[in-house]
């Protein structure tokens, strides 16, 4: 496995489960990040991890829990969605806080019921 | 705040046809000015990008030139092909701003032979 990999690709669940997504980074690097992406909005920033210590938390509702447990690994716990939560969810990876060296996984669609 | 506002899409176009996406951004300062391209199914990638007034960026055929005083960042490409079908997204970030990308809502453009 090569730069960043997102699992499930695909995800729909109810309003009232608990579910994780979770990143994989393969590239050396020490910056995590969790986006959202709605359509016809632009990338919304969630969270910021930096040396496995959150730094950046962008008003993200607290059914939106992130985990990083080590530099390579990056969760986003899930629990009480909503509808309007439906969206692609990108994780990427930087070399220190440095958005020219930011890499993209593929994203997990989510779709709340 | 800063922010980056793109032409909506689609944008269709025939095989060889000369391409514009438009970017204008509004910012304090001067950013450091991004396109990132996403094809189907995976996550987004830089594909150019400029740090200072009149800078070219290029890459894969594409360009775009930073003008600082029409705050504008437009996508080029002289002759496009099927596969550069894809949503197209201009970014800005300032230097010393650490990990922050502000993103525009993307543009899909769909190339037909």
């Amino acid at each position: 496995e090569t730069g960043v990999t997102q699992t499930p690709r695909h995800l729909v669940m109810g309003m009232t489960n608990k579910k994780s997504l979770k990143c994989e980074q393969h590239l050396g690097h020490n910056a995590m990040y969790w986006y959202k992406q709605s359509a016809k909005k632009p990338l919304e920033l969630m969270f910021v991890y930096s040396l496995e210590e959150r730094v950046e938390n962008n008003s993200v509702p607290s059914r939106f829990s992130p985990e990083c447990p080590n530099s390579s690994h990056l969760f986003l716990h899930l629990h009480t969605l909503q509808p309007e939560d439906s969206a692609l969810y990108l994780c990427a990876s930087s070399q220190g806080l440095n958005v020219e060296t930011q890499y993209f996984g593929p994203g997990t669609r989510l779709l709340v019921l | 705040g800063d922010s980056v506002t793109q032409m909506e899409g689609p944008v269709t176009l025939s095989e060889e046809a000369f391409l514009t996406i438009n970017c204008t951004y509004t910012a304090t300062g001067y950013p450091s000015l991004f396109w990132y391209v996403q094809y189907p199914g995976e996550g987004l990638q830089l594909l150019l990008k400029a740090t200072k007034a009149d800078d070219k960026g290029s890459n894969k055929g594409f360009e775009a030139t930073y003008r600082k005083e029409t705050t504008s960042f437009h996508l080029e490409k002289g002759s496009v092909q099927v596969s550069d079908s894809a949503v197209y997204f201009c970014a800005l970030s300032f230097t010393g701003g650490g990990n922050k990308l502000t993103f525009g809502t993307g543009t899909q453009l769909k190339v037909e032979l």
